[in-house]
């Protein structure tokens, strides 16, 4: 039973690129959540879906970042124009039902912008 | 809004004795779930251990238990017979029950070193 995959671990961007990171949640989950974990930080949700819905975007960005889990296919998260203050590790987790039932987390994205 | 708080930014502890890692949180919910995550050097995100809040009795998965103080707000992470592989960071994290609010909260971590 495979679990929460992400691609591509690691990815480089030069500033003002755009950066898709995706996840695939686990066999039988149809719930998705990203957070951002800055250097020396803990984790920080930025946005919760479920199939082709966003239920919860209050930890994203204004602007420049967008994120979607259509109904057949892994979710992305997208950044446009990157800037240096982007570079974190992007983590999404996955779970089967709504509600207090554990979060299965990915390996995470590190992304670097120069 | 709900913060978590680790005030220990690293603890050190000499293999097989027992270390204790604080957290305490901030919330006005009576109904809510804590959690102890590890995060290896592999960053992957693993979940140690969980404690429903109407529970009075402290969860407990082999070396690690938790000290769940409801009325102080804490929740401590004991980890007995300490090993080279619990070297990692720990985050202390938070989330609301029900459908209320889905975020998970998380502190700002404890790195734990094992020493040989």
């Amino acid at each position: 039973n495979a679990g929460v995959m992400q691609n591509p671990r690691h990815l480089v961007r030069r500033r003002g690129q755009e950066a898709r990171l995706r996840c695939s949640p686990m066999k039988g989950h149809s719930h998705v959540y990203w957070y951002r974990q800055l250097p020396e930080e803990g984790l920080k949700f930025m946005v919760y879906l479920q199939k082709e819905n966003i239920i919860d975007e209050s930890g994203m960005p204004k602007e420049r970042f967008s994120a979607e889990f259509p109904k057949e296919g892994p979710s992305i998260l997208r950044i446009q124009q990157v800037v240096r203050g982007d570079s974190a590790a992007y983590f999404c987790a996955s779970s089967r039902f709504r509600g207090p039932y554990e979060q299965y987390f990915g390996p995470g994205t590190r992304l670097t912008v120069t | 809004a709900q913060t978590v708080t680790q005030s220990q930014p690293e603890m050190s502890v000499q293999e097989a004795e027992t270390v204790t890692l604080s957290c305490t949180y901030d919330t006005s919910e009576s109904d809510y779930y804590l959690f102890w995550y590890k995060q290896p050097p592999s960053r992957q995100m693993i979940l140690v251990i969980r404690q429903e809040a109407y529970k009075q009795q402290n969860a407990t998965e082999n070396r690690f238990s938790v000290n769940f103080q409801k009325a102080a707000k804490s929740f401590s992470l004991k980890i007995s017979d300490s090993q080279l592989g619990d070297a990692a960071m720990y985050f202390c994290a938070y989330r609301s029950e029900g459908n209320r609010d889905d975020k998970i909260i998380f502190g700002k971590g404890t790195r734990l070193h094992i020493l040989p």
